[in-house]
């Protein structure tokens, strides 16, 4: 079993959708959650984290962690063309991170 | 703030040849630097922590002699990739490993070898 499991996808939407990206985890030692947004050829670019379990909400965007069932969830609400990317959730205890396969994601005009 | 700037962006060597890749921490000092490498449709895999002034640690099946890594400042730290082959090409990604600039990561650097 991996220690973070994603959908890799691709997730294929219409504007406008409403988009849940999940992962479920393993190690229950992680304490710190992030989405990552990931362009072709580019570095990963933070979304949002969090640090314990619960909402937390950023414009279109929500994270949603439950540790006790070792699942993350990111609902992007309204989606757009420009929400078209890779998606991947990461988490971490310390220095030791571990990332998700990444869920590529396209939302059609 | 956590802005880090890595290059080159893209690059294409011969096969044999060495290349290196520079992350650079422009508003911080970082004293341990992730770097990663990503196969395309992958993950991020991490390769290394390198750690100024100190020697870099390297995960399980990274040959440390192939890949090179220096952290001479507290701003700089480099990457080689020596005598490169086309099994290399990849993209490589750098990321600061202290409190909560341990989220932000490099541009990427994309490395072709033919």
């Amino acid at each position: 079993q991996k220690e973070v499991e994603q959908d890799p996808g691709p997730l294929s939407v219409p504007e406008g959708a409403i988009v849940s990206l999940n992962c479920t985890y393993s190690n229950s030692a992680f304490q710190y959650f992030m989405w990552y947004r990931q362009y072709s050829r580019k570095g990963p670019e933070l979304l949002m984290y969090t640090y314990s379990s619960g909402n937390k909400e950023d414009g279109r965007f929500t994270a949603q962690v439950d540790k006790s069932s070792k699942y993350i969830s990111l609902f992007i609400r309204d989606s757009q063309p420009s929400d078209s990317a890779t998606y991947l959730c990461a988490m971490r205890n310390n220095n030791d991170m571990r990332f998700g396969a990444g869920t590529r994601l396209t939302v059609k005009p | 703030g956590a802005v880090v700037s890595q290059h080159p962006s893209w690059v294409i060597c011969k096969s044999g040849t060495s290349v290196k890749i520079e992350c650079r921490s422009l508003d911080f000092q970082a004293t341990t630097m992730f770097w990663y490498r990503q196969f395309p449709k992958q993950s991020l895999m991490l390769m290394a922590t390198s750690n100024e002034g100190s020697k870099a640690t390297y995960e399980q099946g990274v040959e440390k002699d192939k890949f090179l890594i220096n952290h001479a400042s507290l701003t700089l730290s480099t990457l080689t990739v020596t005598s490169a082959h086309p099994e290399d090409s990849s993209f490589y990604i750098c990321s600061p490993g202290q409190g909560s600039y341990g989220y932000t990561f490099g541009s990427g650097t994309r490395l072709t070898v033919v």
